[in-house]
């Protein structure tokens, strides 16, 4: 599976948008790109995955180049209960997730 | 739905002692997977399972063993702990499809190896 990139740290104002960005240049054409969030101490939670098309749920969307060597996670409207960690998964065929250290979102009031 | 469930939440164990982390689905998903996560880190894989029977090693098995009787339960096996093993340890399970979908997670146990 390839690798991913993400800043170690974002802050964001509650109400406003947080803009969660992803590297992943290695990435090959069956590969599907992965968002989790991990609020502290609980099990991760699924948020949601695209291959090359912008996906949109009731929690975020999901932006990815057309290249696809970038994606960014958007959560229209963050408020405190969003601060956490986020991963950006790159994710073939097999069934296994790898977890870098992802970015900590701090969503302040 | 009680989606997946973790016992203990919390352990304390010796070093030498053995023990079992159980694990459950409810959604009938093929896949079921171990993880450990310590301080300041993400998740690892220790070892997974796609049905029962078939179980296989992740990143870090070392020291854990696993089986799957049935497609419910993926108790993971500490064999002789080590304080290298305080951890907290996540159990997940999905449904195995073409794009895979979500997964789900416990909420964890909290171990502590003295």
């Amino acid at each position: 599976d390839a690798k991913t990139t993400q800043p170690t740290s974002m802050d964001c104002a509650e109400g406003r948008a947080a803009n969660l960005p992803c590297n992943h240049s290695t990435i090959s054409g069956n590969e599907y790109v992965y968002w989790y969030r991990q609020i502290h101490s609980q099990g991760p939670q699924y948020i949601i995955h695209g291959l090359k098309n912008n996906e949109t749920n009731e929690m975020a969307s999901l932006i990815i180049t057309e290249d696809r060597k970038s994606s960014t996670l958007i959560l229209p409207h963050a408020t405190l209960r969003d601060t956490a960690v986020y991963y950006c998964i790159v994710k073939g065929s097999n069934y296994k997730l790898t977890f870098g250290k992802g970015t900590l979102l701090t969503v302040n009031p | 739905n009680a989606g997946v469930t973790q016992t203990p939440k919390f352990q304390v164990l010796k070093t030498g002692q053995s023990m079992t982390l159980q694990c459950a689905q409810d959604m009938n998903h093929e896949y079921m997977s171990w993880y450990r996560q310590d301080p300041g880190m993400g998740l690892r894989l220790i070892h997974y399972s796609v049905g029962a029977g078939i179980t296989d090693q992740g990143e870090v098995p070392n020291g854990y063993n696993v089986s799957r009787s049935t497609t419910e339960d993926f108790p993971l096996r500490l064999l002789s702990a080590a304080p290298s093993q305080t951890s907290v340890y996540f159990c997940a399970s999905r449904s195995v499809g073409l794009a895979g979908g979500e997964q789900y997670f416990g909420p964890g146990t909290r171990l502590t190896v003295t």
